[in-house]
């Protein structure tokens, strides 16, 4: 069974960079037709779609956070990551991971991980 | 403000059905598949719709989907207190180059 876990600082400062990893267990992360993905939810609100890496490599980010994103992937430790800089009050939200067939079907999920953004 | 728009919540009475709607525009919903996820509360969503109307292994077929034009609607049949969660459509936004999600359909189930 295909498992996603969401890892990283529970709490970041205004202006620094906000980093997860998500590490995968129970299927590999370098083989298959998988979309990597990101996806947060701010305090009682819908979700956003944050990004993917695709199996290959090749990246998509939402057009609000391009500037600021990065994702990557570890195939040796099984993880991928996201990275955003410059984060503001308005990044504070629960970060889930998720592997995808398309970016938006969304098979499995991280149980998710709280971020806030604070002083 | 979503590019997708769902109903902010539904309800109904247990046994009953209920139909979310979801609709979008010619970048997205019309020429790209949609999802449904279901978001119990404080827990991850999950994938219950795929491809407008596919259902994953486990998901049963109470949970019903469709696509016309720009719109796609979940259905859910036999309503039970467990159906109690958001429900969130997605897709692909050609327009965006974005997967984008609807803002969320909160069901009760009175």
């Amino acid at each position: 069974q295909v498992q996603l876990q969401e890892s990283g600082p529970g709490l970041v400062k205004p202006s620094q960079t906000l980093s997860l990893t998500c590490t995968v267990s129970g299927g590999s992360i370098s083989s298959g037709n998988y979309y990597w993905s990101w996806i947060r939810q701010h305090p009682g609100k819908g979700l956003e779609w944050i990004g993917y890496i695709f199996y290959s490599g090749s990246t998509y980010y939402n057009p609000t956070l391009k500037s600021r994103l990065t994702i990557s992937v570890d195939t040796s430790k099984r993880q991928f990551s996201l990275k955003l800089r410059s984060v503001t009050a308005a990044d504070t939200a629960v970060y889930y991971c998720a592997r995808g067939l398309a970016a938006t079907l969304l098979v499995y999920w991280g149980q998710g991980t709280l971020v806030t953004v604070s002083p | 403000q979503s590019v997708l728009t769902q109903p902010p919540s539904v309800s109904a009475a247990p046994g009953q059905k209920v139909t979310i709607s979801c609709s979008g525009s010619s970048s997205n919903i019309e020429y790209n598949y949609v999802s449904w996820y279901q978001q119990l509360p404080g827990t991850a969503p999950k994938l219950l719709i795929y491809e407008n109307n596919e259902r994953p292994s486990g998901i049963p077929d109470r949970f019903s989907g469709s696509k016309s034009g720009t719109s796609a609607t979940l259905g859910i049949t036999g309503l039970q207190t467990g159906d109690e969660a958001d429900y969130y459509c997605a897709t692909w936004d050609s327009s965006l180059s974005a997967g984008v999600f609807g803002g969320g359909t909160k069901l009760t189930v009175l």
